[in-house]
């Protein structure tokens, strides 16, 4: 069973279009997160949820809407599509939120704003 | 946000060379990961290091934690093709994880 999975695998849609990426992870771990990371492979952090609480909120725009219907669940829903919000997407998780923690990546959501 | 700079973007070598990837920052981290992600994958943890001057080995990977926990560097001896990778540094600081924008390793056969 993959720990950490999200779909789809791969998006491809129009500017202004809105679009869900779903996240899971069976790992029974209390946090989850949101990485964007653009073509030059830079990883940035979006968004923390501890169980189903927000706790990281970095500058991102409103557009983009995270939501945690449970603490195994974080998806990621996106109003009004840009160009500039192609790349891959990835979910994480970690046992808890705190120092050292390991994260574990999901394979990604690779979005194409066309 | 907590800058870490990489480098080299991109190391080309033959299988059984050695190489080094550094991880530079002016920031001072409560701990520092490595992690490696493969094309189509997320990124997957190597190793933490926490304490300033910390070597870690991982069979033919060593990872070091500068004194100041400022920097780190990636050694990989006698390197396989299956070293090949997207090698990420990641800073811990204010409970939140800044990552590097990587070094691109191909090992050639």
């Amino acid at each position: 069973d993959t720990a950490v999975s999200q779909t789809p695998k791969y998006l491809v849609t129009q500017m202004g279009n809105d679009k869900s990426i779903k996240c899971e992870q069976n790992l029974g771990h209390d946090t989850m997160y949101w990485y964007k990371q653009d073509s030059k492979k830079f990883l940035k952090i979006m968004f923390s949820y501890n169980n189903k609480e927000l706790i990281i909120n970095e500058t991102v725009p409103n557009r983009f809407s995270p939501k945690s219907p449970d603490k195994a669940h974080l998806n990621l829903h996106i109003n009004s599509l840009e160009l500039g919000d192609s790349a891959v997407y990835f979910c994480a998780s970690s046992a808890r939120a705190g120092i050292q923690e390991k994260l574990f990546f999901g394979s990604g959501t690779q979005l194409s704003v066309l | 946000t907590q800058l870490l700079e990489q480098s080299p973007q991109f190391l080309s070598i033959q299988e059984g060379e050695n190489l080094t990837v550094y991880c530079n920052s002016s920031s001072v981290f409560s701990s520092l990961q490595w992690y490696r992600q493969e094309p189509g994958e997320g990124p997957v943890l190597l190793v933490t290091v926490v304490t300033g001057g910390e070597v870690k080995k991982l069979k033919r990977l060593t990872f070091q934690f500068g004194d100041a926990r400022k920097d780190s560097s990636l050694h990989i001896t006698a390197a396989q093709p299956g070293d090949t990778g997207l090698y990420l540094c990641a800073g811990e600081g204010d409970y939140k994880l800044s990552f590097g924008a990587g070094t691109t390793v191909t090992v050639r056969a």
